[in-house]
């Protein structure tokens, strides 16, 4: 199975900051890929699908890039409900697979 | 506004079957794809597996021998059933929608803790 390898584990930033977050596949899943925000006591909510396509409802703050096996999410100016933690997803191949999580904290 | 619900009981003992059901509720079950995606306590994400509106699933390989997803139209309702479990089954259960196999879940239920405890 595919291997999503997240980085840094924690990022410790100030609102207002822009955050970068990576996730590197260990090989290519095309552009069958999707960023995640979870909240404690929350479902995670879709943030970017496709790899680059904002889901329905989510700020423009928030951007993704990438293609084959490096990706990025960008939180270009962090508001203090961005806090929480990023999952990267992949579905190019069977099964589907999670990163383990990059946990945005409040600096 | 479409809502996914998860039902089922919260503790299941060591051996014994696992059973959830997700209820959708404010649209239809069809035409999409429905998942089941756990986590555990304090843990990142798996995907279990997915049944299509029509009935074609796919399971996660680490899963499949003890694992049953089902989808019953008339009820707007899917259900996953998992035999044999053991602790490490112990876990929040998600449920949720995508519109397409390669496109990932836009909708989720809040989720169920299900312990595994004798």
């Amino acid at each position: 199975e595919i291997v999503l390898t997240q980085s840094p584990a924690t990022l410790s930033l100030s609102p207002g900051e822009r955050a970068t977050l990576s996730c590197r596949a260990s090989e290519s899943v095309s552009n069958y890929f999707a960023w995640y925000q979870q909240k404690p006591g929350q479902a995670p909510r879709l943030l970017i699908n496709g790899p680059s396509s904002r889901a329905t409802g989510i700020p423009a703050r928030f951007s993704g890039s990438g293609s084959g096996t490096d990706f990025t999410l960008t939180i270009s100016s962090l508001e203090p409900e961005d806090f929480a933690v990023y999952y990267c997803q992949q579905r190019n191949n069977w099964p589907v697979t999670f990163g383990q999580g990059t946990r945005l904290e409040i600096k | 506004q479409v809502q996914l619900r998860e039902s089922g009981p919260r503790l299941v003992k060591p051996s014994e079957t696992l059973s959830l059901t997700c209820t959708v509720s404010g649209g239809s079950i069809s035409p999409y794809y429905w998942s089941w995606i756990r986590q555990p306590p304090g843990k990142g994400l798996e995907w279990i597996g997915y049944i299509f509106y029509s009935g074609g699933t796919n399971y996660n390989p680490s899963l499949k021998s003890r694992l049953t997803i089902s989808v019953d139209t008339s009820k707007n309702q899917f259900s996953l059933t998992l035999t044999s479990v053991t602790a490490a089954d112990t876990a929040l259960y998600y449920c949720a929608r995508h519109a397409g196999a390669a496109l990932s879940e836009d909708l989720w239920g809040q989720g169920t803790l299900v312990t595994v405890s004798s």
